[in-house]
């Protein structure tokens, strides 16, 4: 079974830019959460979508959104980056009756300059 | 505010030996608990998962679970080199979401 799959790895942008970010859970994982990792900040949760439905949201300003299709696939978006916004950005995915059990992908590693 | 706390470390464990990670956490209803490991630059790789007191066991990997001390550990035994890691606990609400420690970094030393 193939893993969890991002796009892109690597972007840099400028400040004031946007970005989208794509996610591809596992085949048959209906769940995906995104997280934001920082040295400083270590794994901060930002949101998680199931079935299309944005389920749970962590503590980020309104410029981080994310959708869901109805493929599971998932996408997130930053509008108007900041430098605090460089980070490695993470989805992980989960199956509907085992919803804790979350596999990670390998990440996008995102620049603000 | 629900929290789950780990020592930073660095653990330093000589080859051989057996390492122990603890975590502990402060929601009493929670059910789910995880410990991952993550190399630096690399993301987070699901290891252990424990849902009922006690012990289990997976190779050299055993994660104890004590529900009445909210207390979560991770032994590994014959620790190796390749074990050296950042490990991440992360425990279940009752929202379907994980609540992360911040990590132990493990260093295993030849």
């Amino acid at each position: 079974k193939a893993g969890v799959t991002q796009t892109p790895r690597y972007l840099i942008k400028t400040r004031g830019q946007q970005v989208t970010l794509s996610c591809s859970p596992i085949s048959g994982h209906r769940s995906v959460s995104w997280y934001q990792q920082t040295p400083g900040q270590g794994l901060q949760f930002l949101f998680e979508y199931f079935s299309e439905t944005q389920r749970n949201k962590g503590n980020f300003p309104g410029r981080f959104s994310g959708r869901q299709f109805s493929n599971s696939r998932s996408e997130m978006n930053v509008s108007t980056l900041e430098l605090g916004d460089s980070a490695l950005y993470l989805c992980a995915s989960s199956s509907a009756d085992r919803s804790y059990e979350q596999y990670f992908g390998p990440g996008t590693r995102l620049t603000v300059t | 505010q629900k929290e789950v706390e780990q020592n930073s470390g660095p653990l330093s464990v000589p080859e051989g030996a057996i390492a122990s990670l603890n975590c502990t956490y402060s929601d009493r209803g929670s059910q789910s608990f995880f410990w991952y490991r993550q190399y630096s630059g690399k993301s987070p790789e699901l290891i252990m998962f424990i849902y009922s007191n006690g012990d289990k066991e997976d190779g050299r990997f055993t994660a104890q679970l004590n529900k009445a001390s909210q207390y979560v550990s991770l032994l590994i035994r014959d620790s190796q080199p390749s074990d050296s890691a950042t490990y991440l606990c992360a425990v279940g609400d009752s929202n379907y979401q994980l609540i992360w420690g911040a990590g132990t970094k493990l260093i295993i030393k030849p």
